[in-house]
């Protein structure tokens, strides 16, 4: 398995301008989870899927931001519009049995809002 | 919260020395898992360790846990210069969704 594949690696726009963020997770695992890393504020969870379904998206910051998960095998999320405080890095990572053996991450995408 | 936090913030040994982390948290939790990112890179998964559990061993990696004190230890054994990255531990409570302290930066010299 190529392991959790995130695209794209970073990712360069305008203020104001829409940001579309791709997550592929593990196959076969039913957790998918969405975080953002800054130094200020270290790793953030920003929402969770189990089975495609959203369960906690508490950590969304905003209405500028949206997840989706139209099935096993993608997820997304936007950032409409993006604005400088959104630079940081994303991260997603998937899970199986209640994270039982873990979690695995992807390589992040790095965005800066310029 | 049950997230972690990790002591010290940041740790410079010379290689062949051993390295100790630390990692507290508030409230109870099903498992604990440790974490290292390299410059630029994603986390990798370390370790992971049940409330049930006391110690874990994965090649130079050592993990203790006392869930009466709330707080956990990852020991690198023999640290060599690629051991140098950020070590993060992470808590899973009831949800199961993993809660990240902000990081131990470790540095070996060669």
């Amino acid at each position: 398995d190529a392991g959790v594949i995130q695209s794209p690696r970073h990712e360069v726009t305008e203020m104001g301008q829409e940001v579309t963020l791709r997550c592929k997770p593990i196959s076969g695992h039913n957790s998918l989870f969405w975080y953002r890393q800054t130094m200020m504020r270290g790793l953030e969870l920003l929402i969770y899927f189990n089975n495609n379904v959203p369960i906690d998206d508490s950590g969304m910051p905003e209405d500028r931001f949206s997840a989706k998960m139209p099935n096993a095998s993608f997820s997304t999320l936007k950032i409409q519009p993006s604005e400088p405080r959104d630079s940081a890095v994303y991260f997603c990572a998937s899970s199986t049995g209640q994270g039982a053996f873990g979690y695995t991450f992807g390589s992040g995408t790095r965005l800066t809002v310029v | 919260s049950q997230q972690g936090e990790e002591d010290p913030q940041a740790l410079s040994i010379q290689e062949g020395e051993n390295a100790t982390m630390n990692c507290s948290y508030k409230t109870s939790i099903n498992n604990l898992q440790w974490y290292r990112q390299n410059s630029g890179r994603g986390l990798v998964h370390l370790i992971l360790i049940r409330s049930n559990e006391r110690e874990k061993h994965s090649g130079r990696l050592r993990v203790t846990l006392d869930t009466s004190k709330k707080s956990s230890s990852l020991l690198i054994t023999a640290s060599r210069a690629a051991d140098t990255a950020s070590y993060f531990c992470a808590t899973s409570g009831g949800s199961y969704i993993p809660t990240f302290g902000r990081g131990t930066s470790l540095i070996v010299h060669p």
